[in-house]
């Protein structure tokens, strides 16, 4: 079966300190693979998408970068934190071309002080 | 872009009770699909129905899908503590991404 991880469950960070969060997934291969951002009560917002090694597609302009080094692993960076970057990161996968189903991770913490 | 709009924002009703939520899409879709979040947790597909069926069913869920209305809506029948959740839908439309939508948060009172 597939699973997926996602770490650190929680991170507190100073402004202009940099930031490293990794994904990865089990149980299939090729995926394409998500970051998305959610506010304290609010829907989600799509940072960036892979559907390849190397492949990222950034969805907002902002002082996030993504990586994918290998098949299933993801990797959401930053080299100076804002406040604003404060909030709930969320890594999903999907296979597939036609908006099929999303499997996300635990997700991440991050409140940048 | 938010494409998804759930209504209500907010629900609270008694145990045992049915809970509807509906969600409203502004272009064209090739399926819809609804999510249920824990508070703190990760998203957890519920279930998925394309543009060419009306109507799904999956346990204690219910989903419609109306195209010509661009609206879906999730009737959750029996309603339990454990349903307490913020529920969201997505709609895809061929590529590799799902527009979401801002959610219903849902409360079971016992």
């Amino acid at each position: 079966s597939q699973t997926i991880h996602q770490w650190p469950a929680t991170l507190v960070q100073p402004v202009g300190s940099p930031l490293s969060l990794e994904c990865t997934v089990e149980g299939t291969s090729n995926p394409n693979l998500y970051w998305y951002r959610q506010a304290a009560g609010r829907g989600l917002q799509l940072l960036f998408y892979s559907v390849g090694i190397g492949q990222i597609s950034s969805e907002v302009p902002q002082n996030l970068s993504a990586s994918r080094p290998q098949d299933r692993q993801f990797i959401l960076s930053s080299k100076k934190l804002l406040l604003s970057d404060s909030g709930f990161y969320l890594c999903a996968w999907s296979v597939g071309t036609s908006g099929s189903e999303q499997y996300f991770g635990p997700g991440t913490r991050l409140t940048v002080t | 872009s938010q494409q998804g709009e759930e209504d209500p924002q907010a629900l609270s009703i008694q145990e045992g009770e049915n809970a509807t939520m509906n969600c409203s899409y502004k272009t064209s879709i090739n399926n819809l699909q609804w999510y249920r979040q824990n508070s703190g947790r990760g998203l957890v597909h519920l279930i998925l129905i394309r543009s060419n069926e009306r109507e799904k069913h999956s346990g204690r869920l219910r989903v419609t899908l109306d195209t010509s209305k661009k609206s879906s809506s999730l009737l959750i029948t029996a309603s339990r503590a454990a349903d307490t959740a913020s529920y969201f839908c997505a709609t895809g439309s061929g590529n590799y991404q799902l527009i979401w939508g801002a959610g219903t948060k849902l409360i079971i009172k016992p």
